[in-house]
């Protein structure tokens, strides 16, 4: 069975600041990837999205992701944080059966300070 | 722009209750999906349907039931409500051709 893991449930960081969020999936397969964000009080958006081709995606709001196989990891980056950006991410994971829904990892609550 | 709507936003039951969460999209999507989220577990599948008619069962699915009535409309029933079903539940959709799924607003679902 395929798993997400976020290994930080909590990340502080300061508005202007680089943010990094790590995550790490487990799946014999190729994976299809997914950063879902979801502000307070909302239901989840898509930030951006991984199937194939160039490792580094570009999502909304200036996110980037990058897929790495040999690490099998899927890190998010902004290289400045607005305080709009406190959140909770969530790293994703599809596989190609729509039996399995789609995997979540725990999540990680960014708090942005001013 | 994907649209999935949910009701009620909030609920309170008692235990031992009935209950029924509402889910519509209009996207013309195939597939619906109920999730509830808890701290510590993150989003787990409840129940997922391919169209009318058609149940899936999901990770989670214990206590709960669910019906798709359309296209459009799928339905979570919790018929005993049991306090171990306090969580938030999130309705999504998605097609045939796409991984990604949209999610509605939530439903906070209290069991008292």
């Amino acid at each position: 069975a395929q798993s997400v893991t976020q290994p930080d449930a909590r990340v502080t960081v300061s508005e202007g600041a680089s943010l990094q969020l790590r995550c790490k999936y487990s799946y014999s397969g190729t994976p299809y990837l997914f950063w879902y964000v979801q502000y307070p009080r909302q239901g989840l958006q898509l930030l951006l999205k991984y199937y194939s081709g160039d490792p580094v995606v570009q999502g909304v709001n200036g996110f980037e992701a990058e897929f790495s196989k040999s690490n099998s990891s899927f890190h998010l980056r902004k290289a400045s944080v607005h305080w709009s950006d406190s959140a909770v991410y969530f790293c994703v994971l599809s596989v190609f059966n729509y039996a399995q829904g789609l995997t979540f990892g725990l999540g990680t609550r960014v708090s942005v300070f001013p | 722009e994907a649209a999935v709507t949910q009701s009620p936003r909030n609920k309170v039951t008692v235990t031992g209750g009935n209950v029924t969460l509402s889910c519509r999209q209009t996207n013309s999507h195939n597939y619906m999906y109920w999730y509830r989220q808890d701290t510590g577990h993150g989003l787990r599948l409840i129940h997922y349907s391919y169209g009318a008619g058609n149940l899936q069962i999901g990770d989670v699915p214990d206590g709960y039931k669910a019906t798709r009535t359309t296209q459009e409309d799928f339905f979570l029933l919790l018929e005993l409500a049991s306090p171990s079903q306090t969580s938030l539940y999130f309705c999504a959709s998605s097609d045939a051709t796409n991984y990604e799924q949209y999610f509605g607003p939530g439903t906070r679902l209290t069991v008292l």
